[in-house]
């Protein structure tokens, strides 16, 4: 089967580095996603890795490696409205499904 | 953002009624999705349309049927549900079903079954 673990909650302070980790279990993916969820919003992609390494997008960066199947999210200079749920998520290789994780809760605190 | 759009944004339904939700996307996408999305669990993936064609059920319940007659529009009618339906049912689209596409996700309908 394929499965998906991350921290359900994450606290820090405005302007602090935050790290949110992913590990997984699959037979086969394209790549990993990573998606932010304001309290009663609609999932917003924020990064896709496919190989591993660093993909960097303004003060999100995304990390993969196959080989440890383990991925994380890399959030600097935290604000207060980056305070949301974020979901890594596994594009799988039957029919481009994708496979969430229960989300990670982040509060940022003054 | 008004790529992908659901209505209506909430809905009160009891057991016995028949109620529909609608998405439609402005993107050119050709793939859409229903996902299911409960109180501290994951999304599940629900339905997967390809080209208006069903490719994915993912074992769900007949209570639930989809329609997508165009690629743009997706309907999801609802009948007898339980309450355990209740839940937040997200939409979203993406270019195709190929992989690697970033799938892009409405606000949602909140269902409440009483």
């Amino acid at each position: 089967g394929q499965s998906l673990e991350q921290p359900s909650e994450v606290t820090a302070v405005e302007g602090a580095i935050v790290q949110i980790n992913c590990t997984y279990q699959t037979s086969g993916f394209y790549g990993l996603s990573w998606y932010q969820q304001h309290d009663g919003g609609a999932p917003t992609f924020l990064s896709y890795n496919a190989l591993d390494g660093l993909e960097e997008t303004g003060r999100f960066s995304s990390f993969l490696s196959r080989s440890d199947s383990y991925g994380y999210l890399l959030l600097q200079e935290l604000q207060m409205k980056d305070s949301a749920s974020y979901f890594c998520a596994l594009l799988v290789y039957q029919g481009g499904k994708l496979i969430f994780g229960q989300g990670t809760e982040l509060s940022v605190k003054p | 953002e008004t790529g992908v759009t659901q209505t209506p944004r909430h809905l009160v339904m009891g057991m016995t009624n028949k109620k529909s939700l609608k998405c439609e996307q402005h993107l050119g996408h050709n793939a859409m999705y229903w996902y299911k999305q409960s109180a501290k669990k994951p999304l599940e993936l629900m339905f997967v349309y390809n080209f208006k064609e069903q490719t994915e059920n993912n074992s769900v319940p007949s209570r639930f049927s989809p329609e997508c007659p165009n690629s743009s529009h997706l309907f999801l009618h609802l009948h007898t549900l339980q309450p355990e339906d209740s839940a937040l049912y997200l939409c979203a689209s993406s270019q195709s079903t190929s992989g690697r596409d970033t799938q892009y996700f409405g606000p949602g309908t909140r269902l409440t079954v009483l």
